[in-house]
């Protein structure tokens, strides 16, 4: 079946611009995550969405980074005023239910952002 | 906070070698333990889990156990194949918390060689 999609593959950008970034979670899936990997931080927790809430916003690096979830399914991050710092790749997870600490995560192929 | 180290690579073996990736975490409570793979130009994919002390995750010849005393979560394979050429991230999640987010290590690039 179809897995997590995201879009667009990559993105460059020039610093102070907006950009949004989708998430297409697995059907069915209610618990969402965003994360980022870059070269100096590793891979970091941004949001976790349940539903079309987010009870754990707690790794959105500033006020600039905001994320929505709509229908339970697809999800929008959006950094806004760009900074060469938000460079990195930008990956999408979703999983079953999100409880438990056992729910398998499954992640898209990420979206490249570039900020010049 | 929680946190996971991972050794360091990249690690560089020959077909048939022995591999092991040292993991160690810092959690409160009693996290669930996962190791992700990624492969050159894919997306992560998760490679095994263990929810429990003493739990033993295995796939693809891969395997972890779940130390608690230790707190440990160390990737052996008996036998490599130039196929397993990949960045490996091990990766606990805390069941008490909202969610099921994920704290990674840093990752370690294995290259094998034929």
């Amino acid at each position: 079946g179809a897995g997590v999609s995201q879009s667009p593959s990559n993105k460059v950008t020039e610093k102070g611009k907006d950009v949004e970034l989708r998430c297409d979670p697995i059907s069915g899936h209610t618990a969402l995550y965003w994360y980022r990997q870059s070269l100096g931080q590793g891979l970091e927790f941004l949001i976790y969405f349940q539903g079309n809430s987010a009870p754990d916003k707690s790794g959105l690096p500033s006020d600039r980074f905001s994320a929505e979830r709509t229908g339970g399914s697809v999800s929008t991050l959006t950094i806004q005023r760009t900074q060469q710092e938000d460079s990195a790749v930008y990956l999408c997870a979703s999983s079953l239910s999100g409880g438990g600490g056992t729910d398998t995560q499954y992640f898209g192929p990420g979206t490249r952002l570039t900020v010049l | 906070g929680n946190s996971v180290t991972q050794m360091e690579g990249p690690v560089t073996l020959s077909e048939e070698a022995f591999l092991t990736i040292n993991c160690t975490y810092t959690a409160t409570g009693y996290p669930s333990l996962f190791w992700y793979v990624q492969y050159p130009g894919e997306g992560l994919q998760l490679l095994l889990k263990a929810t429990k002390a003493d739990d033993k995750g295995s796939n693809k010849g891969f395997e972890a156990t779940y130390r608690k005393e230790t707190t440990s979560f160390h990737l052996e394979k008996g036998s490599v194949q130039v196929s397993d050429s990949a960045v490996y991230f091990c990766a606990l999640s805390d069941p008490t918390a909202a969610g099921n987010k994920l704290t990674f290590g840093g990752g370690t690039r294995v290259l094998v060689k034929p």
